[in-house]
């Protein structure tokens, strides 16, 4: 078992559907991370939790809107998406919020909006 | 400006072949770290290395050696005799003091043929 689990692998999703996506860890760190993964892009930070609080919101829509409800937990809820969201959802950990720190990441959750 | 160029996009060698992926970066700051990851098609990210910026020794692990140079802004990454193992795509990424954030290159796609 991998230490971060994401859900669904795969999601296809209408503009007007609402859905979430969903991430767990398994290693007992402090800080968890939602990061977007488009074709022939680097990778973009999307969200940062610290001890279940939000610390890092990086210009994202509104659309997005992220929940952490525990340590161990952490959800992205999806909203009214329009097609250029179709990427790669990376959930990802680590023991402290720091620069020195190493990520976990999921193997992902690859979203399709049509 | 922080920024990470990988301008390999896609590499593709045989066997027991040496391969090194090429990583400059842009940074104001004399306190950072940098980082070097690898995507196999599962999906998720596997940390390989973290060096900071007081540390210029290279490293070796095994087949993998890391070759930073502060003088050209490089942190390459060599792959002695690659394995069809190897496939994958690489990101080198950074991450300042503040803020507290990888930035992560576009990533270079190995492949490795028998």
């Amino acid at each position: 078992e991998t230490g971060v689990t994401q859900t669904p692998r795969h999601l296809v999703m209408g503009m007007t559907n609402k859905k979430s996506l969903k991430c767990e860890q398994h290693l007992g760190h402090n800080a968890m991370y939602w990061y977007k993964q488009s074709a022939k892009k680097p990778l973009e930070l999307m969200f940062v939790y610290s001890l279940e609080e939000r610390v890092e919101n990086n210009s994202v829509p509104s659309r997005f809107s992220p929940e952490c409800p525990n340590s161990s937990h952490l959800f992205l809820h999806l909203h009214t998406l329009q097609p250029e969201d179709s990427a790669l959802y990376l959930c990802a950990s680590s023991q402290h919020r720091t620069a020195t720190g190493e990520l976990f990441f999921g193997e992902g959750s690859r979203l399709t909006v049509l | 400006a922080q920024k990470v160029t990988q301008a390999q996009t896609e590499i593709s060698v045989v066997e027991k072949e040496d391969v090194t992926l090429d990583c400059v970066y842009e940074t104001r700051d004399t306190t950072y770290y940098l980082f070097w990851y690898k995507q196999p098609p599962s999906g998720e990210l596997v940390f390989l290395i973290r060096r900071n910026s007081f540390d210029e020794q290279n490293e070796i692990s095994g087949r993998y050696s890391w070759n930073f140079q502060k003088s050209t802004s490089s942190f390459n990454f060599t792959i002695t005799a690659s394995q069809v193992v190897d496939s994958a795509v690489y990101f080198c990424a950074l991450s300042e003091a503040r803020p507290d954030k990888l930035i992560f290159g576009t990533g270079t796609r190995l492949q490795v043929f028998p």
